[in-house]
C-alpha cells in the first residue's frame, strides 16, 4: 500500500512562479525523500530530509518536515519551463535490515512559459 | 556511460510467454531494486535484494521473479506475461553508506 500520498495530483504555474507539493504519510519514518521523474523516464534524486531534520534546502528546492502531523512540503522557487516533470516522495522506514523506500502516487508540475 | 542500464528499453510480447528484464549497474552498490509504475498509482516494489545471497519480495511479487546473478546484476522475470503485467518497470540500486536510489531509464512492457 502507498505509504506517501502527494497533493495536488496535478499543478499548473507560469514561469518564475513558485510550486508547493505536499505529502503525507502514515507511520513513523527514518527519512523523506523527494524525486523527480520526466515523461517516461527514471526517477532521479532531489533531496533527503532525516526524521530529526526540519527544513532542508538545495538551490532553489526547499522542504519541510512536520513529523507531529507526518506531512512534508517541497517549495520550487522561480520555476522554470525545465521543472515541467512529476515529483514524487518517498518514505523510508525506521531502518534495519528491512530498508526500503514507499513512493507516493506523484505531483504531476507544469510549467508554462 | 548511465551508471544503471535496462535492457530492453520496450517489449511488446503475448500473453503467456516468458519475459526477463535485465538490470546492470556500475555503481558498485550492494543493494538493487525491482519497481513497476503504472499511470496514477507511483512505484511500487515488486522484489529487492541487499546482495548476490539475499533476495526480498515487495508488495507485488506475485507473478514475477527474480535473479541476482552477480552484484552488477539483477533480473526480472515474469513466467507467463499476462497483459495487467503491461506498465513500466524500473530497476533501482543503493549504496551501504547512502538512503539516495538510483534509478535505471525503465522498460516499458506491453502485453497483448
Amino acid at each position: 500500500s502507498q505509504q506517501g500520498e502527494e497533493d495536488p495530483q496535478a499543478l499548473s504555474i507560469q514561469e518564475g512562479e513558485n510550486a508547493t507539493m505536499n505529502c503525507s504519510y502514515k507511520t513513523s519514518i527514518n527519512n523523506l525523500q523527494w524525486y523527480r521523474q520526466n515523461s517516461g523516464r527514471g526517477l532521479v534524486h532531489l533531496i533527503l530530509i532525516r526524521s530529526n531534520e526540519r527544513e532542508k534546502h538545495s538551490g532553489r528546492l526547499r522542504v519541510t518536515l512536520d513529523t507531529s502531523k507526518k506531512s512534508s512540503s517541497l517549495l520550487i522557487t522561480a520555476s522554470r519551463a525545465a521543472d515541467t516533470a512529476s515529483y514524487f516522495c518517498a518514505t523510508a522506514n525506521s531502518g534495519g535490515s528491512n530498508y526500503k523506500l514507499t513512493f507516493g502516487k506523484g505531483t504531476l508540475l507544469t510549467v508554462n512559459p | 556511460d548511465a551508471d544503471v542500464t535496462q535492457t530492453p528499453r520496450n517489449r511488446i510480447t503475448k500473453t503467456g510467454k516468458r519475459i526477463m528484464l535485465e538490470c546492470s549497474q556500475t555503481k558498485g552498490h550492494d543493494r538493487m531494486y525491482w519497481y513497476r509504475q503504472d499511470p496514477g498509482l507511483g512505484l511500487r516494489l515488486i522484489y529487492y535484494s541487499f546482495d548476490v545471497k539475499d533476495i526480498n519480495k515487495g508488495e507485488i511479487s506475485d507473478g514475477y521473479s527474480v535473479s541476482r546473478q552477480a552484484q552488477a546484476k539483477f533480473s526480472l522475470s515474469l513466467e507467463s506475461a499476462i497483459p495487467n503485467q503491461t506498465a513500466l518497470y524500473f530497476c533501482a540500486t543503493r549504496g551501504q553508506l547512502t538512503d539516495t536510489q538510483y534509478f535505471g531509464p525503465g522498460t516499458r512492457l506491453t502485453v497483448l
